[in-house]
């Protein structure tokens, strides 16, 4: 497809579980988010990659995230030992560059993580 | 950090009225964006503003870029049933390559 793609859709899993969330971004997209949305909330910001690198991830809030971004393409997200406060939809957004206010950044669907 | 605040929280409206709604902040944003969610769906960049005072339509959206730079406002003319949505502001934040964005406009239209 032409768009940031999300997998999985939806992801249910257990309290003190490990999980995986990717992202295909729109091919050519040099820079590579990932935002965090709370039910009634707007997307909050956790890490921003550049190429391979990631540029900024002050948004993590803790060092059971962890984000890669191998090739330059698709990134994955990672979540250790999930917590119930960890429920939220994970959203990827990608730019054709890094100037955010430049390009538009396109969003994916998000993946829908609920921990129990 | 900076922070913007959105209001209405949400709106409930009939067909065919026009929409109003606004984004403030403490700090100076110099760029202000608005994007439209939908359920199961990421944001869609509507309207994007770049200098202050600036007016910019999108069909039957309108935004502004208010002129002491901490705030934007949005308009919808003519609301129609698919206008229903999220509505956020965002801007990016100072000396960084990423987005803060507002808590969202809950836009429902009544039959």
């Amino acid at each position: 497809g032409a768009g940031v793609s999300q997998t999985p859709s939806n992801k249910v899993t257990e309290k003190g579980k490990y999980v995986e969330l990717r992202c295909d971004p729109i091919s050519g997209h040099t820079a590579l988010y990932w935002y965090r949305q709370s039910l009634g909330q707007g997307p909050e910001f956790l890490i921003y990659f550049q190429g391979t690198g990631a540029a900024d991830d002050s948004g993590l809030p803790n060092d059971r995230f962890f984000a890669v971004r191998p090739e330059g393409s698709v990134s994955t997200l990672k979540i250790q030992r999930t917590e119930r406060g960890d429920s939220a939809v994970y959203l990827c957004a990608s730019s054709l560059t890094n100037r955010v206010f430049d390009t538009e950044a396109f969003f994916g669907q998000g993946t829908r993580l609920t921990v129990v | 950090g900076q922070q913007l605040n959105q209001s209405p929280q949400s709106m409930f409206i009939q067909e065919g009225e026009d929409v109003s709604m606004n984004c403030t902040s403490s700090s100076i944003f110099n760029t202000w964006l608005w994007y439209k969610q939908d359920p199961g769906e990421g944001p869609v960049l509507l309207i994007a503003l770049y200098k202050a005072g600036e007016l910019t339509s999108n069909g039957r959206l309108t935004a502004q870029f208010g002129i002491t730079r901490k705030d934007s406002f949005l308009n919808i003319s003519a609301s129609i049933p698919s206008d229903v949505g999220i509505y956020f502001c965002a801007g990016p934040s100072q000396g960084a390559q990423k987005l803060v964005f507002g808590q969202g406009t809950r836009l429902t239209i009544n039959p």
